[in-house]
């Protein structure tokens, strides 16, 4: 069975950093490209940043370009979100999700977890 | 990057109605759109992909159709279990967006 299980929000300062992980089980991670996806609070879903199954690339959201960084360890089966300079426009639930394998080029995410919560606040 | 609107926002209707939702792009997706379930509390669930193929264990009721810049998701009869928000995204660039959602409500 597929699990994503995310880790790592909570409360941050504005102007602070938060690291969130992704950890993975039950198919091959290093053969799925990953995703981030946030949704603020009430509101829809907003995807944040997209890493490919080596690494060899990556892309962001305009809105978080320059402060988030996605990284993954695939020896781990972990997906990561380094996130700096947090203002309170990024308080949302972020989730990973498993973007389809193997059609060279972009596709839908058949798999998410559960989500973890950030909310950026003094 | 390419816009997705939706329509409506919201709608109420009744067990065994037949419900529509559109998803306009702002250009060409070709026919890279996928469709995703959310109830509260939960991850968004796909239920099509590729405009009209249904997802693995998703009910027939459902289904996709257009091309190019207007989609539609129809639920030919609703059910209990479908009343949630419904997301549409494109997946036509390595900037994929999703709609802004549509909560169907009980009538």
């Amino acid at each position: 069975e597929v699990q994503l299980v995310e880790s790592g929000g909570g409360l941050a300062q504005p102007g602070g950093s938060l690291r969130l992980s992704c950890e993975a089980s039950g198919f091959i991670f290093s053969s799925y490209e990953m995703n981030w996806v946030r949704q603020a609070p009430g509101k829809g879903l907003e995807w944040v940043a997209y890493i490919s199954s080596l690494s060899s690339n990556i892309y962001y959201a305009d809105s978080v370009k320059g402060r988030f960084t996605i990284s993954r360890d695939n020896a781990n089966n972990s997906l990561f979100l380094q996130m700096n300079s947090l203002s309170p426009e990024d308080t949302a639930v972020y989730f990973c999700a498993r973007e389809r394998a193997g059609a060279g080029r972009p596709d839908w995410f058949d798999s998410w977890g559960q989500g973890t919560l950030v909310t950026v606040s003094s | 990057d390419i816009q997705m609107t939706q329509s409506p926002s919201s709608l109420s209707a009744s067990v065994g109605d037949r419900v529509a939702i559109t998803c306009r792009a702002s250009q060409s997706i070709d026919n890279w759109l996928a469709w995703y379930q959310q109830k509260p509390g939960k991850p968004p669930q796909v239920l099509i992909y590729k405009t009209s193929k249904l997802e693995s264990g998703v009910p027939p009721r459902f289904s996709g159709s257009g091309s190019g810049t207007e989609f539609t998701l129809t639920i030919s009869s609703l059910q209990p279990d479908d009343f949630a928000t419904y997301y549409c995204q494109h997946y036509n660039s390595n900037s994929p967006t999703f709609g802004q959602g549509t909560k169907v409500e009980v009538k």
